[in-house]
């Protein structure tokens, strides 16, 4: 099943602060973090495991709440360069490997303006 | 290092047509996966592959097949082409190790539109 990701859409100016969030329903083994500009491929922000800690990455951080199966994305003082869609990643552990594999939330559309 | 590259970028394909999206990556990985991606829509996985010989496939496998004959290409076929196929292809690679780098590298992707 998908991650859930909230919320949508966000819409900020130049040096406002957001959260994204995504829920699982499946027990996760690590949560990772992509932004996708527009007509690009997705970029890999940062990584949370299982039992490790929150993750930062400039004034972008990240926490993994693996009792609730949940993750939230951080951005604060937002800059221009921070717009576009951001995605959560959920890797599940049934036994064995999981070969990386991620399952995908929606995406949240971030924009920021001056 | 080019990292992951996909031909072609951009493809028309009519109804019932068939065709070969290429993915080679130079870093050698042995993770390597294929995902479409719909319009405002999250990436959705379609077929994987963890070493030449070796593939399985994702939640949206039909209409779709993969083969891996070395590490390096992990080309994705679409026979009989649909509708429904319309969507941007990426091909992502990962190292196999369970330390770090853990993240996966995308491709540019392919914009296919079937009509």
């Amino acid at each position: 099943q998908q991650p859930v990701q909230s919320p949508q859409a966000v819409i900020l100016r130049e040096g406002e602060d957001a959260v994204i969030n995504c829920s699982s329903s499946k027990a996760l083994y690590s949560v990772h973090w992509y932004r996708q500009k527009h007509g690009e491929a997705p970029v890999f922000l940062m990584i949370l495991l299982k039992g490790g800690e929150q993750k930062g990455h400039e004034k972008i951080s990240a926490s993994f709440n693996e009792k609730r199966q949940q993750s939230s994305l951080y951005l604060t003082a937002s800059q221009l360069s921070y717009s576009g869609t951001y995605f959560c990643g959920m890797e599940s552990f049934l036994g064995g490997t999981s070969y990386g594999k991620l399952t995908f939330g929606q995406g949240t559309i971030l924009t920021v303006h001056p | 290092n080019a990292g992951v590259t996909q031909t072609p970028k951009f493809r028309i394909l009519k109804i019932g047509q068939s065709m070969t999206l290429q993915c080679t990556q130079d870093m050698n990985h042995n993770y390597m996966y294929w995902y479409r991606q719909d319009p405002g829509m999250g990436l959705k996985l379609i077929y994987y592959s963890v070493g030449a010989g070796i593939t399985d496939k994702g939640e949206v496998p039909n209409g779709y097949n993969v083969s891996r004959s070395t590490t390096e290409d992990f080309p994705l076929r679409l026979e009989l082409a649909a509708p429904s196929q319309t969507s941007v292809y990426f091909c992502a690679s990962r190292s196999r190790l369970a330390g770090p780098p853990y993240e996966q590298y995308f491709g540019p992707g392919t914009r296919l539109t079937v009509t």
